[in-house]
């Protein structure tokens, strides 16, 4: 199974600013995941990060308000941007392995004021 | 298009006792199927999964799920519940269309209390 890190693992921001979140594995992987989870909820995909290509964003997000970068097959970041108390949740990576199985970071929760 | 759905938002059981969560799916293709387990504060955990194999899949800490396809069904069982079992736990359901990667769709989730 891979091991995966997010930094920060928690943040507390003002509304109107960005936050950048980076997401690291331990080994090499092709698709990486960005999903939110808002309080009491369940887990949302934002979009699928493919190395070398664009995020491919699901129904609900747009690339200018969560942009992803993806510039190696270990490395990903989600930004957060012009924030809003709304936005306030945790977002989570995640990775897919040759099983088809999906790995989880701990995640990121942040707090909008 | 793929749904999951947890029949129970919260189940509340004894120590010692069996552990039933219930879930069905609905998948237009053959889907994963997946059991994760969130502690409070802490990162989701992958139980088990049904990938088209054996029906009754067993998984991590004496939990395991059989896959019924005629009732669209793939709850999730434990002989005896520990204090330590009480989380979240959330059905996911993954279609797989070829080239491309698989997409979760998760459950509401089932909240597991165990008591003395």
């Amino acid at each position: 199974s891979a091991v995966i890190s997010q930094k920060p693992s928690r943040d507390i921001c003002q509304r109107g600013t960005s936050l950048t979140i980076q997401c690291q594995v331990d080994s090499q992987v092709t698709m990486m995941f960005w999903y939110r989870q808002q309080p009491g909820q369940s887990l949302t995909l934002i979009a699928t990060a493919n190395q070398g290509s664009e995020a491919t964003y699901e129904s609900g997000f747009v690339i200018d308000k969560f942009p992803i970068s993806r510039p190696n097959l270990t490395f990903s970041t989600l930004t957060v941007s012009n924030m809003s108390p709304e936005d306030s949740s945790i977002y989570l990576c995640s990775v897919e392995d040759r099983t088809y199985e999906q790995y989880f970071g701990p995640g990121t929760r942040l707090t909008v004021t | 298009a793929q749904s999951v759905t947890q029949l129970d938002s919260h189940v509340s059981v004894s120590e010692g006792t069996p552990v039933l969560l219930r879930c069905n799916y609905s998948s237009s293709y053959s889907p994963s199927l997946f059991w994760y387990v969130q502690h409070p504060n802490k990162g989701l955990q992958l139980l088990l999964k049904y990938t088209s194999a054996a029906t009754l899949v067993k998984g991590i800490n004496g939990f395991e799920a059989e896959f019924k396809k005629s009732e669209t069904s793939f709850h999730l069982t434990k002989p005896s519940a520990h204090m330590s079992d009480a989380a979240e736990y959330f059905c996911v359901v993954s279609d797989r269309i070829a080239g491309t990667a698989s997409k979760l769709t998760f459950g509401t989730g089932t909240r597991l209390q165990v008591t003395l």
